[in-house]
């Protein structure tokens, strides 16, 4: 069955350094997501991407984040200059329609500390 | 943003007994999914109910959707060592915009031992 990939599985860094996180979403997926968990937390919605742009995000996606697409298959997460508060895993999700109608498939994660 | 309240929070049983976690808010629901997630691993979908008053079963697993769309409960008969893990509700909000987001709850941890 086809999956949702992510690299790397574990990504340590100091704090205000650049950090990309790489997602591969299943291939014929047209919606792209990326949620975060914070220790002992819950999963938090951080962005959607759709068509090349994003299409939705919540209040933790600030201006340090940002997605891109570069090619046909990647789907990367960047945070400019990383806090503390920003370790976490980090899940990517992808689905073939909208949430409203196909369920989301999440890789297994990359998680992120910043010392 | 619709508040999702998972309990219990934690679980620890003998294999072979049965259980029922709870998902439940103060909103109603357009939809609600659960998923099980593994130590290291990602969430992975379970089951999405739609309907109020809706059942659903997956092996030894039976989820429950409450009439009014406000609570679901999950409950596991013969819990196995297999079923260790953490059970995350989440729901489908449809916005404005047309495109989706999901909520998650805090989720029950559970841990089935041998």
């Amino acid at each position: 069955e086809p999956e949702v990939t992510q690299t790397p599985s574990h990504q340590v860094t100091q704090m205000g350094q650049e950090v990309i996180l790489r997602c591969v979403p299943i291939s014929n997926h047209l919606y792209f997501y990326w949620y975060r968990q914070i220790l002992g937390q819950k999963v938090e919605f951080l962005v959607s991407f759709y068509n090349n742009e994003i299409s939705e995000k919540s209040e933790i996606f600030d201006d340090q984040f940002s997605v891109e697409r570069p090619d046909g298959s990647n789907f990367t997460l960047k945070i400019r200059s990383t806090k503390l508060e920003d370790s976490a895993m980090y899940f990517c999700a992808s689905t073939r329609e909208g949430l409203w109608d196909s369920p989301l498939h999440f890789g297994n994660g990359t998680r992120l500390t910043v010392t | 943003t619709q508040l999702l309240e998972q309990s219990p929070q934690f679980l620890s049983i003998q294999e072979g007994e049965n259980l029922t976690v709870y998902c439940n808010s103060s909103s109603v629901f357009s939809s609600l999914q659960w998923y099980r997630q593994e130590p290291g691993e990602g969430p992975v979908l379970l089951v999405t109910v739609v309907t109020g008053g809706e059942v659903k079963k997956l092996k030894r697993l039976t989820f429950q959707f409450g009439d009014a769309r406000k609570d679901s409960s999950l409950h596991i008969t013969a819990a196995q060592p297999g079923d260790t893990g953490l059970y995350l509700c989440a729901a489908s909000t449809r916005l404005d915009s047309g495109y989706s987001t999901l909520t998650f709850g805090k989720g029950t941890m559970l841990l089935v031992s041998p």
